[in-house]
């Protein structure tokens, strides 16, 4: 079974503060993306990664960076983290699409609930 | 990201009767379409998915049907359990990346 380990499941951080989410997937998965869920809106797009050192924003990556310095491990920044970013994130991993689309199935973490004072 | 529409947000069901998921797009170009359940404390989990080549999968209590044209798909929950309870969202495939729906809250009522 695939298993995409999220290292927190509550934090708790005071605006300003710098945060690092982290996220390994198990099975040698070639992408990696990081989502935010929040009510009514889903699950968006924050970043994803094809490869090792090799990082793309999705749709809202204002405020947040990424690392992958290698390629089970994937990390979620908050430079300086604000009010707005309390909210729920995960991660997830797939193999590399290469045009067949069964392998873009996305492995998801459980999540981390992220709380900003 | 492709804007996908998901209705309604929340679905409340007798035990044993049928719920049924609708999601709308607005790209053609998109050829998968992957519908996931995600579980009180849980992250999304895939249950079932189509291609655009075709119309309708089953898997056991579980359908998708997809109409290309209209550019909407649907997710149809036959007898449905206790153990249905929880929060779908549908999504759809476009260059590598997956937008997803808003998501429906699922409750069945015993």
């Amino acid at each position: 079974d695939v298993k995409v380990t999220q290292s927190s499941r509550y934090l708790v951080k005071r605006t300003g503060e710098k945060v690092f989410l982290e996220c390994v997937q198990d099975m040698d998965h070639e992408n990696m993306f990081w989502y935010r869920q929040d009510p009514g809106l889903g699950l968006r797009l924050i970043y994803f990664s094809y490869d090792v050192k090799m990082k793309e924003k999705g749709d809202i990556p204002e405020g947040y960076s990424v690392s992958r310095e290698k390629k089970e491990r994937f990390s979620l920044i908050l430079e300086s983290a604000s009010t707005n970013q309390t909210s729920m994130y995960l991660c997830a991993s797939s193999l590399l699409g290469e045009g067949d689309v069964a392998k873009n199935i996305q492995y998801f973490g459980a999540g981390t609930r992220l709380s900003v004072l | 990201g492709e804007n996908v529409e998901q209705h309604p947000s929340t679905l409340s069901v007798q035990e044993g009767d049928s719920a049924v998921i609708k999601c709308t797009y607005s790209d053609s170009a998109s050829n998968y379409f992957p519908w996931y359940k995600q579980e009180l404390g849980k992250g999304p989990q895939l249950i079932i998915d189509i291609r655009s080549n075709v119309g309708e999968k089953k898997d056991q209590r579980i359908a998708v049907t997809l109409n290309k044209t209209a550019k909407h798909f649907s997710l149809h929950i036959t007898e449905t359990q206790p153990e249905d309870s929880a929060v779908y969202f549908c999504a759809l495939l476009r260059e590598d990346k997956l937008s997803f729906g808003a998501g429906t809250t699922v409750t069945v009522r015993a």
